[in-house]
């Protein structure tokens, strides 16, 4: 089924570790984006990507990079866990002024202890 | 700056009744709004997305109104089911980036 893929689902890392969290689409979107979601609060966008070779900090990017590797592909990483990056990470995509919405990968489940 | 409020943040009903819920926006310079549904430890579903050029959407049992006027959009869910129970998200498209309510926890009783 066509959408959005984001792998792994489940993650724990140690205070310090880092890991890259993957996300992959095949609708063809021009733009990709990265949010986490904290108990309690709405998504909040940590990068963006409105196009392949663009990458731009959303509303909490300290402590995260991105890479747009191609079209399809959109990567979050942490090179330095810290406890407050536990969360629930969603990746999405979307084609900018298309009549339908954004759709969103099932999200990956990040523990730092 | 953007910013979505929803209310209420939980609603419990019995199930068979229509309910209404809310959310507002301080900022009416939106190009769309769009509703989402999210399962307990699930990713988010697309519900509906109404153009700021519109004034509502349907999708069965769901109606979608928008009044940018006023910044405000409900959901308005007919005969509800347990199997509505999830909690609700709004989100505002404001320079093609969404800005997010903190949802609200729906529980439909049989």
């Amino acid at each position: 089924n066509a959408g959005v893929t984001q792998t792994p689902k489940f993650q724990v890392l140690k205070t310090g570790q880092s890991m890259t969290l993957q996300c992959a689409q095949d609708m063809n979107h021009n733009s990709m984006y990265w949010y986490r979601q904290d108990p309690g609060m709405g998504l909040r966008l940590i990068y963006y990507s409105a196009s392949e070779g663009t990458t731009d900090k959303g509303e909490v990017p300290n402590g995260y990079n991105v890479s747009r590797l191609n079209k399809r592909e959109f990567s979050l990483r942490l090179e330095s866990a810290a406890p407050s990056q536990t969360s629930v990470y969603f990746c999405a995509s979307s084609e900018p002024g298309a009549a339908y919405g954004y759709t969103f990968g099932s999200g990956t489940r990040l523990t730092v202890v | 700056k953007q910013e979505v409020t929803q209310i209420p943040a939980a609603l419990s009903v019995p199930e068979g009744e229509n309910l209404v819920l809310n959310c507002s926006f301080t900022d009416s310079a939106i190009y769309n709004l769009q509703w989402f549904r999210q399962d307990p430890g699930k990713g988010l579903t697309s519900l509906l997305l109404i153009q700021s050029s519109q004034r509502e959407q349907t999708s069965g049992r769901l109606n979608a109104s928008l009044d940018k006027s006023s910044g405000r959009s409900t959901l308005y869910i007919a005969a509800s089911q347990p199997g509505d129970s999830a909690t609700y998200l709004c989100a505002a498209d404001s320079n093609y980036q969404l800005i997010w309510g903190a949802g609200t926890k729906l529980i439909i009783k049989p």
